[in-house]
This record gives structure tokens, sequence and C-alpha cells, in this order.
């Protein structure tokens, strides 16, 4: 079975630009979770996905939003890049939420200039 | 709110050394206990879990009881390898939503 996989892996945005960042996750999973990863904050929860619906969300500003797919797929978009958004982009899927065991993707490593 | 407090890092050790890395938790409710482990260039891997009080989870060697009375989820190894070589990630969830606090992570390096 195919693990989580996220595309790009790297990418280099220059600040005020837009980024999306794309999660596809385990075969017959249905949600997807969010998460920033700085050596400053640690890992962050941003938000989580279930059949389409935003279910939980983090403390983190409008400019990250996301949305998931009806083959739960899901894709987060930050707008208006900052230097501080500059950080490693994880995405885990689970079958169904809640404490069912989240399975992490590699990562996308967004640089902001 | 809930959080979760690791001992500072990095911690180096000698191959075949006992290992315990500490962590203590903040939580409303009764938390869910886990350790991940990142491996250079990779995603988090799940480690082990424990999901109620006095729960041992346990799995390629690592050991972590979860202790209510004290809040702490430590991680003991009785013998590490060069291979065990990582950030290791103590994280908690609670209620039905799949949201992990997380730790700051420690880095252990095994020398041979």
């Amino acid at each position: 079975k195919a693990g989580v996989t996220q595309t790009p892996r790297y990418l280099i945005k220059t600040r005020g630009q837009q980024v999306t960042l794309s999660c596809s996750p385990i075969s017959g999973h249905r949600s997807v979770s969010w998460y920033q990863q700085t050596p400053g904050q640690g890992l962050q929860f941003l938000f989580e996905y279930f059949s389409e619906t935003q279910r939980n969300k983090g403390n983190f500003p409008g400019r990250f939003s996301g949305r998931q797919f009806s083959n739960s797929r899901s894709e987060m978009n930050v707008s208006t890049l900052e230097l501080g958004d500059s950080a490693l982009y994880l995405c885990a899927s689970t079958l169904t939420g809640g404490l069912s065991e989240q399975y992490f993707g590699p990562g996308t490593r967004l640089t902001v200039t | 709110g809930n959080s979760v407090t690791q001992m500072e890092g990095p911690v180096t050790l000698s191959e075949e050394a006992f290992l315990t890395i500490n962590c203590t938790y903040t939580a409303t409710g009764y938390p869910s206990l886990f350790w991940y482990v990142q491996y250079p260039g990779e995603g988090l891997q799940l480690l082990l879990k424990a999901t109620k009080a006095d729960d041992k989870g346990s799995n390629k060697g690592f050991e972590a009881t979860y202790r209510k009375e004290t809040t702490s989820f430590h991680l003991e190894k009785g013998s590490v390898q060069v291979s065990d070589s990582a950030v290791y990630f103590c994280a908690l969830s609670t209620g039905a939503n799949s949201k992990l606090t997380f730790g700051k992570g420690i880095t252990l390096s095994v020398r041979p």
C-alpha cells in the first residue's frame, strides 16, 4: 500500500507570493491533517479535514487555508508569503481521524526569500 | 490548553548505552500519548503509543509507560544502536479529534 505522498518536496518562493501544497493520503484514509515544522516553534497543528470538511483548526492566520477533495486528497494554500512561513509542511492521514494512528508524509520544504 | 515538555537536547550516546528521554504533559481530559521518530529527510513515524494510565507502549526495543500520577511518558531503551540516531517527539491527543500536540523534539546521536 502506498504511503502518504506530498508534492512538491521542495519549493522556493518570494515574499508576497502564494503557494499551494498537495497531499495524497493512504488509500481509504478519509482524514488529513497538516502541520508546520520550524526550528523555533517545533511542530504546530494547522488544520484537519475529514470528508471534505474542515473539522479542526489550529492558531494560524487566515493566510493559511486548506481544502479536501472527494478522493480525500488535500491541498493547503498560503497567501501573501512571509519569511517566517519558511518551514517543513507535513501532512498526515488516518482512516477516520480521532485516535487512529496517523501516517505522515515526507513533507514539503518551503523556503521564502 | 494541552502542552508537552521534553528534556533539552541534543543527546549523544555510545552504542549499547541505556537511553532515557523525559516527557511530561499537561492536558484537559484523558489524553492518549505517543512517541514519534523522525529520521533525516523523512516525515514522522509512530514509534509507540499508550491510550490509558499505566499502559506500556513498546516497539523496536523502546518502551514508555503512561504515568498519570506524574503526568509523564518517558521513553527508554536498554541498548541503543547507531541506527536509532534520529529526532524523537513526544505528543498527545485528547478527545475525538486527530490534533496532535507535540513537544519540541530531541535529537539523539549514537556513536559506534
